[in-house]
This record gives C-alpha cells, sequence and structure tokens, in this order.
C-alpha cells in the first residue's frame, strides 16, 4: 500500500531563513505525482509544488522548492526566505490514481 | 478565477440526524472528489466521480452515499449521523483536459455533530 510519512509533526524557523520539511513515501509504481499543500488557520487545502515522478530534474516555485530523490523515495520542501505567511500546517501528498494519499502534516511555525 | 464552490460553510446537526453537502466544480472540470478531515488529522480520501459515474472509492462509511448530478455538482449524503462524523469536508475538482489532472480544493463545510 502507498504510504506518505513525515517525520516531523512541527517546526519553528526565524523570518528570513531557510527551513528544510521533510517526507518519504512508499510505491510499487515507477510513474507519479508528489505534492506538497499548504494549509493555513483558514484551513484551505493551498497547493504549493508539484513533482513528476519522471522528471528528474526538481520542481520549484518562486521561494519553494523540492529535493527529489526517486530511489531513496525522499521528496522534502525547502522555504527560502521564510515569511509570516508560510506558517501553515503542510502536507506531503501521493496521488495513487485519483485520490490523493497525505501525509500526517508538519506544522510550521514562523519566528519573528 | 473561479474555484470550488461547497455549501454550506458551516453545518450543526445532532446525532442520528442526516446532513447534505454539495459541491460545486470549477466549470469545466469532470471530475469530482470528497475528503473528510477529522481534528488534527490528515485528509482521508472518501469518493470520487467523473462524467457522473463513480470513479474510486475509499473509507466511506455505508452511512454516506454521493452522486454527480448532469450540471456536475456533487452532493455528500450522510444519515445516521455519529459524533466521529464532526470534520471538514473537503470537494476538489479536476480536469482530465488538464494537464496533471490537478485538483482543485473547495474551501470545506465544517460539520459538527451534537
Amino acid at each position: 500500500a502507498q504510504t506518505v510519512t513525515q517525520s516531523q509533526p512541527e517546526m519553528s524557523v526565524q523570518e528570513a531563513e531557510t527551513v528544510t520539511l521533510s517526507c518519504t513515501y512508499d510505491t510499487s509504481e515507477s510513474d507519479y505525482y508528489l505534492f506538497w499543500y499548504k494549509q493555513p488557520p483558514s484551513r484551505q487545502m493551498i497547493l504549493v509544488i508539484r513533482q513528476e515522478a519522471y522528471k528528474q530534474q526538481n520542481a520549484t516555485e518562486n521561494r519553494f522548492s523540492v529535493n527529489f530523490q526517486k530511489a531513496a523515495k525522499s521528496f522534502s520542501l525547502k522555504i527560502s526566505d521564510s515569511q509570516l505567511g508560510d506558517a501553515a500546517m503542510y502536507f506531503c501528498a501521493y496521488r495513487m490514481d485519483d485520490k490523493i494519499i497525505f501525509g500526517k502534516g508538519t506544522r510550521l511555525h514562523i519566528l519573528p | 478565477a473561479a474555484g470550488v464552490i461547497q455549501s454550506p460553510r458551516h453545518l450543526i446537526k445532532e446525532k442520528r440526524e442526516t446532513a447534505t453537502l454539495k459541491c460545486y466544480p470549477i466549470p469545466r472540470h469532470d471530475t469530482v472528489y470528497w475528503y473528510q478531515q477529522g481534528p488534527g488529522q490528515d485528509p482521508q480520501f472518501l469518493i470520487s466521480f467523473y462524467e457522473k459515474m463513480q470513479s474510486d472509492k475509499g473509507s466511506i462509511p455505508d452511512r454516506f452515499s454521493a452522486q454527480q448530478f448532469s450540471d456536475y455538482h456533487s452532493e455528500l449524503n450522510m444519515s445516521s449521523l455519529e459524533l466521529g462524523d464532526s470534520a471538514l469536508y473537503f470537494c476538489a475538482s479536476s480536469s482530465t483536459g488538464q494537464p496533471y489532472y490537478e485538483q482543485y480544493f473547495g474551501p470545506g463545510t465544517r460539520l459538527t455533530v451534537t
């Protein structure tokens, strides 16, 4: 069964610093999609970044980038120049067929 | 840009009552997904519909049913409500005509069962 594991329930980072959120997953598929979603206090689910498994190049979206290690089944999220608005719960997710399987989440605190 | 619309945004019901949650996908999206997020939990997939047919099913209780209508909106019907059904229910939509089949999430319906 596909699983997504986030080993850091909570993390804190100083404003303007860089932080990395970890994620590992388990799958027997060779082609798949991975995502990071952000859930702020409003509880809205916001897609931060996506990665196609067949692409070796790591995805980047402005201050957000991933380190995708397919062989290690690792998919970490790096947030550069952290801002107060980045404070949220971050979910790592894997798309299996139609549905998305989420990790347990990492709550990120931004310290001013 | 138009987003996924869910109604109501908040709903309070008593045990054993029935609730109906509605989802209006982004225009021209043909697939709808339902997720349940309990307090402090990650979202769990319930069910999905493509072109009005059920396409996948997750851990949805037998007390719940759902359908997608001809205008592509979807309804999640929940009967014999239990305290444990209190959760945030997300609807998401996607289009098979778009790359990645990316799922766009609605704001959620917060259901409280007392």
